[in-house]
C-alpha cells in the first residue's frame, strides 16, 4: 500500500517568516495530494490540494508543488501568522487516502 | 450542507470492554473512512467503505474491530474487547468517489476513546 512520510516532525519560526513542509509517497498511481491543517482538539480541514496533472497551486499565502517523478510533494506557508500555528498534514490518494504523520508548525509573534 | 457526524464524542471503559462509534456521513458521499489517530501521531486508516463494500481494511486489527455499513450510507466501528493501546480519536470522514474531481474527504469532529 501507499506510504507518505512527511518532514520535519516540528516546525518553529517567526511571524512573517516562511516554512516549508515536505513530504514524500511510494505509490505513483496516487493522483491527489491534499493538506490538512489541524488545532488542538479540532477535526482536520483541508487547507489545499493538487492532481498528480499540476505542478503547482497557491492560494493566497500558501502554496503546493509536486514533483511527480521524483514523487515529492511540499507546503509553502509565506508571511506566517500566530493563527498558522497547528498541525499539518499530507496525504496521497489514489483509492486510499493516506496520511504523513504530521508537521507542528509553531509560530512565535 | 450539514457535516459528517460521529457520536458519541467522548468515551471511557475498562480494557476488555466493548464499545462502538457511529458515523453518518455527507449526503451523497459514497465513500466513507474509519481512522484511528493516535495522540501526536497522523491518522491511520482503519477502513474504507465505498458505498457498502470494503474498499481496504488492511490495517483494521480484525480479531479485535469490526465495522460495518450496511445501507452505504452510515456506519458503525465496534472494538470488542478494547486494551489499552486503543486510547485514541476515532475519526470518520467521507467523500465522493476518489478518482473523480471531487475528492476532498471531510472529517467528523472524532470520538474520544480512553480505556483504562
Amino acid at each position: 500500500g501507499e506510504n507518505v512520510e512527511q518532514h520535519p516532525s516540528t516546525l518553529s519560526v517567526q511571524e512573517g517568516d516562511s516554512a516549508v513542509i515536505k513530504c514524500t509517497y511510494s505509490d505513483s498511481a496516487s493522483n491527489y495530494f491534499p493538506w490538512y491543517k489541524q488545532e488542538l482538539g479540532k477535526r482536520p480541514q483541508l487547507i489545499i490540494d493538487i492532481r498528480s496533472n499540476v505542478g503547482e497551486k497557491k492560494d493566497q499565502r500558501i502554496a503546493v508543488t509536486l514533483n511527480k517523478t521524483a514523487k515529492h510533494f511540499s507546503l509553502h506557508i509565506t508571511e506566517t501568522q500566530p493563527e498558522d500555528s497547528a498541525v499539518y498534514f499530507c496525504a496521497a490518494s489514489y483509492s486510499t487516502l493516506t496520511f504523513g504523520k504530521g508537521t507542528m508548525l509553531l509560530v512565535s509573534p | 450542507e450539514a457535516g459528517v457526524a460521529q457520536s458519541p464524542r467522548y468515551k471511557i471503559i475498562e480494557k476488555r470492554q466493548s464499545v462502538a462509534f457511529w458515523c453518518n456521513p455527507i449526503s451523497g458521499h459514497a465513500t466513507l473512512y474509519w481512522y484511528q489517530q493516535i495522540l501526536g501521531q497522523g491518522p491511520k486508516l482503519l477502513i474504507q467503505f465505498q458505498n457498502n463494500g470494503v474498499v481496504d481494511d488492511s490495517q483494521l486489527p480484525k480479531d479485535r474491530f469490526s465495522a460495518e455499513r450496511l445501507k452505504g450510507v452510515d456506519s458503525t466501528l465496534k472494538i470488542q474487547p478494547a486494551k489499552l493501546e486503543d486510547s485514541a480519536v476515532y475519526l470518520c470522514a467521507s467523500s465522493l468517489v476518489p478518482g473523480t474531481l471531487n475528492t476532498e474527504a471531510f472529517f467528523g469532529q472524532g470520538t474520544r476513546l480512553t480505556v483504562v
